[in-house]
This record gives structure tokens, C-alpha cells and sequence, in this order.
């Protein structure tokens, strides 16, 4: 079974701090997406990797970075957290279309 | 990326076969037709994926017309826990850097 695991299920964080959320996959995937999904307005792509360093913006990056340093490992940095950056984040990775997500992380930003 | 239109919502009962329809009129040559299921506080799950005429696996079975401009997913005999979110998806795999794009779904209600 292929595994895409999110490093924390729940993270309260405070408003200015820098976050790390890691998304590890074990079955060697090319592609990782990050997204957030709030309520009304679906999932939406921040960013997504299609190889080891390469990165691409999605619809909503602003306020995001990710790093790609090794092909099974993907993180979502915010780089000064918010309250509008409250929400449930969710990795995923796959060959192109047939992705595999992660159980997500639900943080609040306090 | 090709647009999809999917109805925002649908009622069924439970034993009924439920049928919903993705609208993609410029879907491109390479496209394919992804569907996904999101049950609440789960990430999606990738549930059936075609190029034409019929796709049918132990879930669902995916129907396309000759000119692919929609698509339908059957679901047979539907239960209380097959109630939610289903997305549309369209897009070339073999298109390495292929954004995996979600559109608004179609939210599944199955009644007792």
C-alpha cells in the first residue's frame, strides 16, 4: 500500500511564528502537491514538485515556500504564520494524475 | 487545463445506482478523465481514471461518449458510506508537470 505520511495531525501555532508541515512518501513518486482546503471554497493548490529541487506554484502560493531536498520528502514552509493560514493542509503524492493523499494536518494559527 | 462542470449536489437512497455527470467540452486529445472520493476530515481518494467508451472497477464504472466532451460515474447500489465529495478530473498523464487541479465536486448524499 502506498504511504503518504503527514508529520503532525493536529498543530496550534501563534501569529509570526515559522511552520514546517513534512510530507514523506515511500513509493518513490515523482510528484508532491501540497494544498489547503477550508470550508466552501474546496481544495486549492499551493505548490507542487515534479522532481527533487523543482517546484512550481499552484493557485494560491502567497505566503507559502516548499523544499524538495530529497525525491521522498516534501515540506510546506509558512514563513510568518497567520490566522488566515488556518486550515486543513493536505500532501499528496503520485505519478501525474493518480494521486495518493496524506491523513492531512489541521493547523490553527493563534 | 480543460474546465469541468459538475452538479454542486446530489440525493440518493440507499440500494439506488447513483450516475453523475462531468461536463469537460475542451477536454484535449492527451486528456484523461480522473475521478476522486473525499470522505469529511480525509484527504481524496483516487477512484477510477478513463480515456473513452467504458472503464469498470470494484467500485465504480466510468462512462464516455465518443466526443469526451463529459463523462459519467455509476455508482452501483449505493450505501449510507458512500455518501461524499466526488471530483472530476482532467488532464494528460503523461505530462510530467501536470498540476493536479480540484474543482468544487459534487457532494453526495445517501439517505437510509
Amino acid at each position: 500500500d502506498v504511504k503518504v505520511t503527514q508529520s503532525s495531525r493536529y498543530l496550534v501555532k501563534r501569529t509570526g511564528e515559522k511552520v514546517f508541515l513534512e510530507c514523506v512518501q515511500d513509493m518513490d513518486h515523482e510528484n508532491m502537491f501540497w494544498y489547503r482546503q477550508d470550508p466552501g471554497l474546496g481544495l486549492r493548490l499551493i505548490y507542487f514538485s515534479y522532481d527533487v529541487k523543482m517546484k512550481e506554484k499552484g493557485d494560491i502560493p502567497e505566503g507559502y515556500s516548499v523544499s524538495r531536498e530529497k525525491k521522498e520528502r516534501f515540506s510546506l514552509i509558512l514563513e510568518s504564520a497567520s490566522t488566515s493560514q488556518t486550515s486543513m493542509y493536505l500532501c499528496a503524492s503520485g505519478p501525474n494524475t493518480e494521486a495518493f493523499f496524506g491523513q492531512g494536518t489541521r493547523l490553527t494559527v493563534v | 487545463l480543460a474546465k469541468t462542470t459538475q452538479p454542486i449536489s446530489m440525493d440518493s437512497y440507499e440500494g439506488q445506482e447513483v450516475n453523475i455527470t462531468c461536463s469537460h467540452n475542451n477536454i484535449a486529445t492527451n486528456d484523461y478523465i480522473t475521478w476522486y472520493q473525499q470522505f469529511p476530515s480525509q484527504g481524496p481518494r483516487f477512484i477510477i481514471q478513463g480515456y473513452k467508451t467504458k472503464v469498470t472497477n470494484e467500485v465504480a464504472s466510468l462512462f464516455i461518449p465518443a466526443d469526451r466532451k463529459s463523462s459519467t460515474l455509476s455508482l452501483p447500489r449505493v450505501s449510507l458510506s458512500d455518501t461524499a465529495v466526488y471530483y472530476c478530473l482532467v488532464g494528460d498523464i503523461g505530462d510530467s508537470s501536470y498540476k493536479l487541479i480540484f474543482g468544487s465536486g459534487t457532494r453526495l448524499l445517501v439517505r437510509p
